[in-house]
């Protein structure tokens, strides 16, 4: 069973902080997602990497994927109350070559206090 | 915005009745997948699809079951609603080499 740990589970930060939010499991990934998720809505899309020690950015978001693949971080930049929300780290895993078995992690969600 | 609706996006029904969710998309996507949220569980795999006729078992698959008998179309069926399966359900397409896209989400209430 591929499980996927998200840390913290919980973070309240003031507006203009930075902050670091990780993925970890102990199962390889083909490749991994994060999604934001907002009250009442699905989760949204953010970023997928899929090379070992691969970095993208987004605008004040940087997304790193490890070097083994097993893990992952989310670092905000100067952050925003806009920011606020649930953080969902996801693994594809290709357990056949077929199809791609999508799974969550728990989330972290942020608060961002104006 | 990825072309993909639920139906319905709320419901009650009584313990013993039989359920079906129904997803839709446009985006002639290969994969569908259902998950379901609950507080404290994050979004659970129940059931996921590699294709028309193709579908396997997530994480929590027992009282559901799936069918995909045309590329748009993913229903949910819970064969005998019980108060556990209250929950939020969504719906996620994906295509090869992308990430997910997700549905607004159903919320079912088993009373």
């Amino acid at each position: 069973t591929q499980l996927l740990e998200q840390s913290p589970q919980f973070l309240s930060i003031q507006e203009g902080e930075n902050l670091t939010v990780y993925c970890n499991s102990s199962s390889v990934f083909s490749s991994l997602q994060w999604y934001r998720q907002e009250p009442g809505e699905g989760p949204v899309l953010l970023v997928t990497v899929v090379t070992g020690g691969e970095v993208k950015k987004l605008k004040r978001l940087t997304f790193q994927f490890g070097d083994a693949r097993k893990d992952s971080s989310l670092h905000i930049t100067a952050a925003q109350p806009g920011d606020t929300g649930l953080y969902l780290c996801a693994g594809g895993a290709s357990e056949k070559t077929s199809y791609d078995k999508v799974i969550f992690g728990p989330g972290t969600s942020l608060s961002v206090i104006p | 915005d990825a072309g993909i609706t639920q139906s319905p996006r709320h419901k009650v029904t009584e313990t013993g009745t039989p359920v079906t969710l129904r997803c839709h998309q446009t985006e002639n996507h290969r994969y569908m997948y259902w998950y379901r949220q609950d507080p404290g569980h994050g979004l659970r795999l129940i059931h996921y699809s590699y294709g028309v006729k193709d579908t396997d078992k997530g994480e929590v698959s027992d009282g559901y079951s799936v069918s995909r008998s045309k590329t748009e179309d993913f229903l949910l069926t819970l064969e005998s609603a019980t108060s556990s399966q209250t929950s939020v359900y969504f719906c996620a397409i994906k295509g090869i080499g992308t990430g997910a896209f997700f549905g607004q989400g159903t919320r079912l209430t088993v009373v």
